[in-house]
């Protein structure tokens, strides 16, 4: 069974940068597991923020940004604003499935 | 706009089905691949199905393979998600979801397996 992994949870201050990472039991993330990023807040659906390792929707924020680092797929988000304070799931492609990582929670404080 | 509505969801018996639909409008839905997702309360996403265009390749989650079928009717713009030999750990938020890119949601349909 393939697992996706995420960091639990995750703290950053107003204005900082965090990076949130994505890893496959499978061994190193490429891009050809596509990787997807959403982000969810309370009692929300899903809001798709990066596609294909680094490519953003028309709605995604400038502070955004996707890549590759270290075999994992990684979302990182420069000039952290109070509002992105969510839960956020990355999501890869298996060829005959794909899988959601379990989620990170990140806190504005 | 691109809106996406499910619908069909409610309470089931376990062992029971229930045919889950979304309606698509605001795009060419015959010219996407489309997923279910779901979300049992309080967890996290978990992918389900996805479908191609014309629905001649479909493939599924381990965990519904065998009781679940995704099928789509381009001429109703409509997806469909048949769900049988249903199980509380079925019970969650059913989302569909736009693909190629994976791009819009819709708000979900909450199915609950309870006896």
């Amino acid at each position: 069974q393939t697992v996706v992994t995420q960091e639990p949870s995750l703290t950053v201050s107003p204005g900082g940068t965090v990076t949130l990472t994505c890893a496959s039991s499978t061994g190193a993330v490429t891009s050809t597991f596509y990787p997807n990023w959403v982000q969810q807040k309370p009692g929300q659906a899903p809001r798709p923020l990066i596609y294909s390792t680094s490519d953003k929707h028309s709605w995604t924020p400038a502070r955004f940004s996707g890549s590759l680092l270290g075999g994992k797929a990684a979302l990182t988000l420069s000039g952290v604003q109070p509002e992105d304070e969510a839960e956020y799931y990355c999501l890869l492609y298996y060829g005959s499935s794909w899988v959601f990582g379990g989620g990170t929670k990140l806190t504005v404080l | 706009e691109v809106q996406l509505v499910e619908s069909g969801g409610g309470l089931v018996q376990p062992g029971g089905s229930l045919r889950l639909s979304c309606a698509a409008s605001g795009f060419t839905f015959s010219s996407y691949w489309m997923h279910w997702v779901r979300q049992a309360p309080g967890k996290g996403l978990v992918w389900v199905s996805r479908i191609n265009t014309d629905g001649s390749n479909t493939i599924y989650a381990d965990s519904v393979k065998g009781r679940f079928t995704i099928s789509r009717d381009n001429a109703k713009n409509t997806l469909y998600l048949q769900m049988n030999s249903l199980r509380a750990e079925d019970t969650a938020v059913y989302f569909c979801v736009r693909d190629k890119p994976i791009d819009y949601w819709g708000q979900g349909t909450l199915v609950a397996v309870s006896s």
